[in-house]
């Protein structure tokens, strides 16, 4: 079947700090993985995707790498800001529509 | 990119009434919409797919006769969740899907039931 594990948080770093955020995934075929933002009352927004194996997505510092022979997704930011305080989400989403989605990993940066 | 939008963003309702949640593709036609519901502090549920004119698809342990959906149209889709009680309270979030399949998702809609 499909799943996403996420690294459970929350995460509480100080700015500047290295992030990661670990999501491994189980699927059938070939899934395409995304990583999501929610901010505080917000719905989801993308942040990055990668379609294929060693594939990496990246956005605002963001990275993943999508490595099939772990299965994996780790979302990385070099220096984090206090603006990147949000709940980030891990998924997947073979072929077709549906997504699977991780539990979410709470990130607190403090100044 | 594209915009999905939902009305209302906050509802508290009393026990025993209908809500009616609208979400809307903004620029661009959405063939399939999904709808989600998300427990404080817990990731996102699929709820039901549901196709521009024909019925919606609903996940296993998901109340058909509770939300209703319908996806009228190719840019709104409805969720009304009929006679609802404390347990439906919760974050609904739609999504939509055009002919690229990127999924758009919406901003939520929460939901109060006192």
């Amino acid at each position: 079947g499909n799943s996403v594990t996420q690294m459970e948080g929350p995460v509480t770093l100080s700015e500047e700090a290295f992030l990661t955020i670990n999501c491994t995934y189980t699927a059938t075929g070939y899934p395409s993985l995304f990583w999501y933002v929610q901010y505080p009352g917000e719905g989801l927004q993308l942040l990055l995707k990668a379609t294929k194996a060693d594939d990496k997505g990246s956005n605002k510092g963001f990275e993943a790498t999508y490595r099939k022979e772990t299965t994996s997704f780790h979302l990385e930011k070099g220096s984090v800001q206090v603006s990147d305080s949000a709940v980030y989400f891990c998924a997947l989403k073979p072929t077709g529509n549906q997504f699977y989605f991780g539990t979410g990993t709470s990130l607190t940066v403090i100044p | 990119g594209a915009v999905v939008s939902q009305h209302p963003s906050w509802v508290i309702c009393k026990s025993g009434t209908s809500v009616k949640i609208e979400c809307r593709s903004l620029d661009f036609q959405a063939t399939t919409m999904f709808w989600y519901r998300q427990f404080p502090k817990q990731s996102l549920m699929l709820m039901a797919t549901s196709n521009e004119g024909s019925k919606a698809t609903y996940e296993q342990g998901v109340e058909k006769d509770k939300f209703l959906i319908n996806h009228a149209s190719l840019t709104l889709s409805t969720l009304t969740v009929t006679s609802a009680h404390p347990e439906d309270s919760s974050f609904y979030i739609c999504s939509a899907s055009g002919s690229r399949e990127t999924q758009y998702f919406g901003p939520g809609t929460r939901l109060l039931v006192l």
